[in-house]
């Protein structure tokens, strides 16, 4: 069974802080995604990954960064924390061939609370 | 611009009773997800379909996609308790878009089951 394991399920920062949300898969996917969750308005892409030091923005980039030093290894950075970034974040990873034909798997996700 | 839409976004339903949720998606795509979610929980990969009139069924849940209509369905059969949840379908763009499997996500139904 794919793995996703993502660092933390519930943590609790102050506005302004540098925060670091970590997310390492097993099962050697090339794809690696970070989403955030708010009621009503669904998942939403934030950053994704296709390779090691590969990403691209997603919908909503703005205030997050990103970093693929290793394969199984991505980390969601908050640059300098605000309230409005209090939201679930989900980690994801898929195979990047097309023709794979397996979902995206995910985390157990991190409630994150910005004080 | 992909877009997904899912219908209804909230179900209240008695157990016992049959519904459908509808998954509508706006571009040519042969490759369907639908996921589950409990309230606090990740995303569980429930069902992928993966070309005209392919149908899976699971339990007491029955997905079926018609690639022509741009149409996934979900069908519930005597619901029980246990069904409710939150539950999204995803599509998989093109090849032609880029080959990045970024899905593209309904804004889930969320579906309570009464006694």
């Amino acid at each position: 069974d794919v793995k996703v394991t993502q660092s933390s399920r519930y943590l609790v920062k102050r506005t302004g802080e540098k925060v670091f949300l970590e997310c390492v898969q097993d099962m050697d996917h090339e794809n690696m995604f970070w989403y955030r969750q708010d009621p009503g308005l669904g998942l939403r892409l934030i950053y994704f990954s296709y390779d090691v030091k590969m990403k691209e923005k997603g919908d909503i980039p703005e205030g997050y960064s990103v970093s693929r030093e290793k394969k199984e290894r991505f980390s969601l950075i908050l640059e300098s924390a605000s309230t409005n970034q209090t939201s679930m974040y989900l980690c994801a990873s898929s195979p990047r061939p097309y023709f794979s034909n397996q979902p995206q798997h995910f985390g157990d996700g991190t409630r994150l609370s910005i004080l | 611009e992909l877009k997904v839409e899912q219908n209804p976004l909230f179900l209240s339903m008695q157990e016992g009773k049959n519904y459908t949720i509808y998954c509508n998606y706006s571009t040519t795509s042969d490759r369907l997800y639908w996921y589950r979610q409990d309230p606090g929980k990740s995303l569980e990969s429930l069902f992928v379909l993966l070309s005209n009139g392919a149908v899976k069924q699971e339990g007491r849940l029955m997905a079926s996609l018609d690639t022509k209509a741009r149409l996934s369905t979900l069908h519930i059969t005597a619901a029980v308790h246990d069904l409710s949840a939150t539950y999204f379908c995803a599509v998989d763009p093109p090849f032609e878009a880029g080959n990045n499997r970024k899905l593209i996500w309904g804004l889930g139904t969320s579906l309570a089951v009464n006694p």
